[in-house]
């Protein structure tokens, strides 16, 4: 079945440094979202991607769907603490979700 | 305010007894999941049901079952807990044509058994 791979699984940034999170496929993707799971908290929506190239921006975050719609990126500028959590992707497939494995972004002391 | 409300949030029962989790939405949607997670880790898909009387098992296997009489309600039964049944139970919700809006989450369930 469609199998989607998040990179890197932590990344560890100091505050006011850029966090990247990446999915990837082997296959092509009608579509991706993105969610954010605070800690110790429920995942929360805050995307979704469709189109080929397709870059949208909330605020300090941006998303983009690859040309070839196997791959897709979350960047984070200049993170702050509110930032802190898990960021995952997901992808519809067979009218269920199929979501990557999350990429923890920790803030450094 | 329209929401997806799970009961109870935190739950320690002892091995071998029957449990319910409860989930409540009132956005009126046709879909309704049920995750299992370890905190951080990955999401396990248990159930999932596209409206009344419609209930599919997921990829998870977690001797649970579900009931979908009303829209609104989708309750998760454990017939007998396990201490590997430990972890914490989400509850979600999506609309039938508006993949847009992504899925809703509840807060959660966390189970422990002992």
């Amino acid at each position: 079945g469609q199998q989607v791979m998040q990179i890197p699984q932590y990344q560890h940034v100091q505050e006011g440094e850029d966090f990247t999170t990446y999915c990837n496929s082997s296959t092509t993707l009608s579509n991706i979202q993105w969610y954010k799971q605070r800690p110790g908290g429920h995942p929360v929506f805050l995307i979704q991607l469709v189109k080929s190239g397709e870059v949208k921006k909330q605020k300090r975050l941006t998303f983009q769907f690859g040309e070839a719609k196997k791959n897709s990126s979350l960047h984070i500028t200049a993170t702050q603490t509110t930032d802190v959590g898990t960021y995952f992707c997901a992808t519809d497939s067979n009218y269920q979700l199929i979501w990557g494995a999350g990429t923890k972004l920790i803030i450094k002391p | 305010e329209a929401d997806i409300y799970q009961t109870p949030r935190y739950l320690v029962i002892g091995t071998g007894k029957k449990i319910t989790l409860e989930c409540s939405q009132t956005m009126g949607h046709d879909k309704m999941y049920w995750y299992q997670q370890d905190p951080g880790m990955e999401l396990h898909l248990i159930h999932y049901s596209y409206g009344v009387n419609s209930t599919e098992k997921g990829d998870l296997s977690s001797e649970s079952t579900v009931s979908r009489i009303r829209t609104e309600h989708f309750p998760l039964t454990l017939e007998s807990a396990r201490p590997s049944h430990t972890s914490q139970y989400l509850c979600a919700s999506s609309e039938i044509g508006q993949a847009w809006r992504g899925y809703t989450f509840g807060s959660g369930t966390r189970l422990t058994v002992v």
